[in-house]
């Protein structure tokens, strides 16, 4: 069983471009959901992905976007970077049989300059 | 009110004690509640998951869930030097749609 993967594992941008980070989830997780951990903070909830429908949305702006593919791996996309986009973004996916417990992967960390 | 609030600490306790961990919640509505350990650099994992009133325990960990009170802590028996890390709180309603982490707490187990 393979665990949740992501890429890349470190990035830098500058402000104004866009970024694509990429997940793949679980074996047998159909839910995946993204998450922006600041330095000190926990994880904020930016979106959640069921069967390639976004079904739950945190307090971000539009400018955070995401797709979820037939074979439940994800993207996340940010247009417009901004300084504070700066952030460990995380991926995580839930089980098929709607348990709430979450497999993060090992996060995507974004440096914007 | 934030929806999850921690102590973030740090937490400081000697080697074979007993680490307290709190969290209380605003949303009365929350179903399912977690302790997520992260090592610095690293991402969140499960330690405990707890949904009914009452006490859960798993080795040298006690998961608490008080939801009239509305307050979920952790205790760590017996704790190691290797249990330093952050412990976040997480919460999740009905339905599943989101999952809310609080800020987390940081824990030291002096050697």
């Amino acid at each position: 069983e393979t665990g949740v993967t992501q890429s890349p594992t470190h990035l830098i941008k500058t402000r104004g471009q866009q970024v694509t980070l990429r997940c793949s989830s679980q074996s047998g997780h159909n839910t995946v959901s993204w998450y922006q951990q600041a330095l000190g903070q926990g994880p904020q909830f930016i979106f959640q992905y069921y069967r390639e429908e976004e079904n739950g949305r945190g307090n971000f702006p539009p400018r955070f976007s995401g797709l979820q593919f037939p074979n439940y791996s994800s993207e996340l996309n940010v247009n417009a970077l901004e300084l504070d986009d700066s952030a460990l973004y995380l991926c995580a996916s839930r089980p098929n049989s709607g348990a709430n417990v979450l497999t993060f992967g090992a996060g995507s960390r974004l440096t914007v300059l | 009110q934030k929806e999850v609030e921690q102590n973030s600490g740090p937490l400081s306790v000697p080697e074979g004690a007993i680490a307290s961990l709190n969290c209380t919640y605003s949303d009365r509505v929350s179903q399912s509640f977690f302790w997520y350990r992260q090592y610095s650099g690293k991402s969140p994992e499960l330690i405990m998951s707890i949904y009914s009133n009452g006490d859960k325990e798993d080795g040298r960990f006690t998961a608490q869930l008080n939801k009239a009170s509305q307050y979920v802590s952790l205790l760590i028996r017996d704790s190691q030097p290797s249990d330093s890390a952050t412990y976040l709180c997480a919460l999740a309603g009905t339905g599943g749609f989101k999952t809310i982490f609080g800020a987390g707490t940081r824990l030291f187990v002096k050697a």
